[in-house]
């Protein structure tokens, strides 16, 4: 089964820099990698998906890419903000996504103004 | 906008005491997962549903836990009995098909006493 690694400390970045967390998975390269925002006590709210034949993906201040080589993801926020304080979620999908989302533990991101 | 509803939002209940969560997903998604959260861990698959059959259950404590999607719309998850190691947020997702991002719901959460 697939293995997810978060940085499971949290981040702490001053308001204004940019934001890179890290998304590392163990066995085999999935179809599909996405990104989720979590805040305390609610659901996961999905931000981002990219598939295994791109490298890069944005939306508005956020990037993601996609290193298969690596069997790594990197997910930056710019221009970060307090609101930008979560925790985030990376999941991977395989192919036919037949086993569902697999999920890392999610960093605690804290932006301090 | 649409939303994944799920209920009820909070629910204690003593060991050993049956104890049920419900779902319904956004109108048209087929596929429907049923995730557990344990704070400070990212959500754990407990079974998918691919219309009102069950995709993957394998992490499915088929002992005392069951979950059904008659009618291929909402759903139902059952603890029965309830241990003390059960406590967790229950959240359920849709999703139009396997490979698309997942919608979650506010999910259910389980204090067993």
């Amino acid at each position: 089964s697939q293995k997810i690694e978060q940085n499971s400390e949290a981040l702490n970045i001053q308001e204004g820099k940019t934001a890179t967390l890290t998304c590392n998975y163990t066995n085999y390269s999935p179809a599909y990698l996405q990104w989720y925002r979590q805040d305390p006590g609610r659901g996961p709210v999905f931000l981002l998906l990219i598939r295994e034949n791109e490298k890069e993906k944005r939306k508005e201040r956020l990037k993601v890419t996609f290193d298969t080589t690596l069997k790594q993801s990197l997910f930056h926020i710019t221009a970060s903000q307090p609101a930008d304080s979560a925790t985030y979620l990376c999941a991977t999908v395989s192919g036919g996504g037949a086993d569902g989302l697999t999920f890392g533990k999610g960093t605690h991101l804290i932006i301090q103004p | 906008e649409a939303e994944v509803a799920q209920s009820p939002r909070y629910k204690i209940t003593e060991k050993s005491q049956a104890v049920a969560f419900w779902c319904d997903p956004i109108s048209g998604h087929a596929t429907l997962y049923w995730y557990r959260q344990i704070l400070g861990q990212g959500p754990e698959l407990l079974v998918q549903f691919q219309d009102e059959s069950v995709v993957d259950d394998s992490q499915l404590p088929k002992d005392r836990f069951s979950a059904e999607r008659l009618k291929g719309v909402d759903s139902t998850l059952k603890i029965q009995p309830a241990e003390l190691g059960d406590s967790a947020m229950y959240l359920c997702a849709s999703s139009l098909t396997g490979e698309t991002e997942a919608f979650f719901g506010q999910g259910t959460r389980l204090t067993v006493v």
